[in-house]
């Protein structure tokens, strides 16, 4: 079973530069994530799509960051324009399904590292 | 959304079993308690899950007393390929949130 793809790995850009990131989830996870960890944190949750629908994206700086997931499957999300701080490796997860249960296991990407300079 | 406590680190030996305790006392009665483990350079990956009591699989064993407001990771007899950042996350739904999680180093 294919697990979650992520593209670029690697990203440089200068600031005040757009990026964007691509995320394939496995095949049939209805849910699926967006996560930025900074070096020596553990990740922390941007966004959460059920099928196109967000679930949750109070974590999300939508003055800069926006995420789509057109037709419940792929998703982008994107920086305009970028800042220092936001350099990090940006995760993307999916799940079967909502909810605390087996179904709700995440599946996490190798994610794309990003510098700011 | 129950807070979660780890220790940042901890240090092991090859063959040794390690357990890795997480407070979360404000765990409501819906909350599950997943481990992740993280590699450098790797998302985080499932480890296990557990609502009370104990589970095991074939990696790690989950202990979780009858208050619930702790639980124990287990990872019987370590190698140095079990070095990681090990997360505990409590919740239920879709709130779940990673803390800063548990650095096991593991030494021959």
């Amino acid at each position: 079973e294919a697990g979650v793809a992520q593209s670029p790995r690697y990203k440089i850009i200068e600031k005040r530069q757009s990026v964007a990131f691509w995320c394939n989830p496995i095949s049939g996870h209805a849910t699926l994530y967006w996560y930025q960890q900074i070096l020596g944190q553990g990740p922390k949750l941007l966004i959460q799509f059920q099928n196109n629908g967000v679930v949750d994206d109070s974590q999300l700086p939508k003055d800069r960051f926006s995420a789509e997931r057109l037709k419940g499957v792929d998703s982008t999300l994107k920086i305009q324009p970028a800042k220092l701080e936001d350099s990090a490796v940006y995760l993307c997860a999916s799940s079967l399904a909502l909810g605390v249960t087996e179904s709700s296991i995440q599946y996490f990407g190798a994610g794309t590292r990003l510098s700011v300079l | 959304l129950a807070k979660t406590t780890q220790p940042i680190s901890m240090d092991s030996y090859e063959g040794q079993e390690v357990n890795i305790t997480c407070s979360h006392n404000n765990i409501a009665t819906n909350d599950y308690i997943t481990w992740y483990q993280q590699f450098p350079s790797q998302g985080p990956r499932f480890i296990i899950q557990g609502y009370k009591t104990k589970v095991t699989n074939e990696v790690a064993s989950l202990f979780i007393p009858a208050d619930r407001k702790s639980s124990t990771l287990s990872l019987p007899r370590v190698s140095l390929s079990d070095t990681a950042v090990y997360y505990c996350l409590v919740g239920s739904d879709y709130k779940l949130s990673f803390g800063a999680g548990t650095t096991v180093t593991v030494r021959a």
